[in-house]
């Protein structure tokens, strides 16, 4: 069995400042993880994942994210908040069940961007 | 370039009436995927489809059929049973060797109302 739980459903900051937004996951079985951006009435868009080599994980515009297994979490970060970051964050786990690999998805966090 | 396409944008459906999204890939991957997105749900499984001619039921099937006759090809049936389709409705593909590490790719979505 494996879940997702995204630990905010809204982060606000100010633009320049850093962000984080908090992911932990459960499963029985050593997982990928992935942080997917969603903007306004489009589609899902992968921003970096996990898949057991590295812990710490790069991926486009300046996101990073560290994978955990002692505290089981992969908090989504970036040093600095850009205007165009507002938007939808959806963290997925997908590992191996019955044969088949369909991933869980967080409800998501809200990314609010203050000028 | 390759990608999915899902059409179309916005669709209306009327009382007692069925209506058909189209999914079309040209990424060669085997697996598709539909998902129902609601405000503050995250994104939710209806069917999925691993191979041609095989699909199976994800965690809110009722009311929607679907049919996987080409490769390239996934549509959804929202059928008159389903009493409240009003949603964003996306599409998904991906690779199904290594299934674990593989990203899923996203449409841009159907946004589906009642008239």
């Amino acid at each position: 069995a494996q879940s997702v739980t995204q630990l905010d459903s809204h982060v606000s900051v100010s633009e320049g400042t850093p962000v984080l937004l908090r992911c932990n996951y459960s499963s029985s079985y050593s997982p990928s993880l992935f942080w997917y951006v969603q903007h306004p009435n489009k589609g899902l868009q992968l921003l970096l994942k996990y898949t057991s080599a590295a812990t710490l994980v790069k991926g486009i515009n300046g996101f990073e994210a560290e994978f955990k297994k002692s505290e089981t979490s992969f908090h989504l970060t970036k040093p600095s908040a850009h205007m165009s970051d507002a938007a939808e964050y959806f963290c997925v786990v997908r590992s191996p069940s019955g044969g088949s690999y369909i991933p869980t998805f967080g409800r998501g966090t809200s990314l609010i961007v203050h000028p | 370039d390759g990608g999915i396409t899902q059409s179309p944008k916005y669709l209306f459906r009327k009382e007692g009436q069925n209506v058909t999204l189209s999914c079309e890939q040209n990424l060669n991957h085997d697996a598709m995927y539909w998902y129902r997105q609601d405000p503050g749900q995250g994104l939710r499984l209806i069917y999925y489809s691993q191979i041609v001619n095989d699909f199976q039921k994800g965690d809110i099937a009722e009311g929607y059929s679907v049919s996987r006759e080409k490769k390239e090809s996934f549509p959804l049936t929202v059928t008159s049973a389903q009493k409240n389709p009003t949603a964003f409705y996306l599409c998904a593909s991906s690779i199904v060797g290594q299934g674990v590490f593989q990203p899923q790719h996203f449409g841009d979505g159907t946004r589906l109302s009642i008239l």
